[in-house]
């Protein structure tokens, strides 16, 4: 089965710096990744994923990722943080092939100080 | 084109009492899935339908139900409802079942019990 696990449920940064949300994942197979992010009273957002192809992802409001399939890792940054970016993110796993769900971290919170 | 729709968004009921959530998807998809969001658990995925089958279930409790009708709309079912069903939940459509699918969500039905 797969498993996705967020470090650090709590992310603060300063205005205009890098922001770096890590993500771990754990499939028997060939994964497919995605980040999300939630705002307060809101459902989820898409802002990248990773099927096939190029390992850097770039998504909206520029974020990116990168797979690194022999770290097991889909990290998403951002070079630049702004006030607008506080929310909840969410990575999340599903395997390229077979009847799976969708699988969710935990989330991470992330806070941006003026 | 409209986004996914839940309704309602809030809901108070007791314990014991049954529920009922409906969650239309966007026009043209054909695919569901319904998630429970708390802050202890994260989202954990309850069910996903295409085409009015059942195709995934999470691992919760018979109490938990779900459909799917012909238009794709979905509703979801719980009956005898406990303090711990307290919860978001978020119905997420998609195109078709492919596993790579982006799911796009709708903004949740916030459920309390009393």
């Amino acid at each position: 089965a797969q498993s996705v696990t967020q470090l650090g449920s709590h992310v603060s940064v300063s205005e205009g710096a890098l922001v770096l949300l890590r993500c771990n994942y754990s499939s028997s197979v060939p994964p497919y990744l995605f980040w999300y992010v939630q705002y307060p009273n809101q459902g989820l957002q898409l802002l990248l994923k990773y099927t096939t192809g190029a390992t850097l992802v770039k998504g909206i409001n520029g974020f990116e990722a990168e797979f690194k399939k022999s770290e097991t890792s889909f990290h998403l940054t951002k070079p630049s943080a702004h006030m607008s970016d506080a929310a909840e993110y969410f990575c999340a796993v599903r395997t390229n092939s077979g009847n799976t769900p969708l699988v969710f971290g935990k989330g991470t919170r992330l806070s941006v100080i003026a | 084109k409209a986004g996914v729709t839940q309704t309602p968004r809030y809901l108070i009921k007791t314990r014991g009492q049954q529920v009922t959530l409906s969650c239309s998807p966007i026009s043209g998809h054909r695919s569901v899935s319904w998630y429970q969001q708390t802050p202890g658990q994260g989202l954990q995925f309850l069910f996903e339908y295409f085409s009015e089958t059942q195709r995934n279930k999470g691992n919760f409790p018979g109490r938990f139900s779900g459909r799917q009708f012909s238009n794709s709309r979905s509703e979801m079912n719980v009956s005898t409802l406990e303090l711990g069903d307290s919860a978001l939940y978020l119905c997420a459509s998609s195109f078709n079942s492919g596993n790579s699918n982006e799911q796009f969500f709708g903004p949740g039905t916030r459920l309390t019990v009393l």
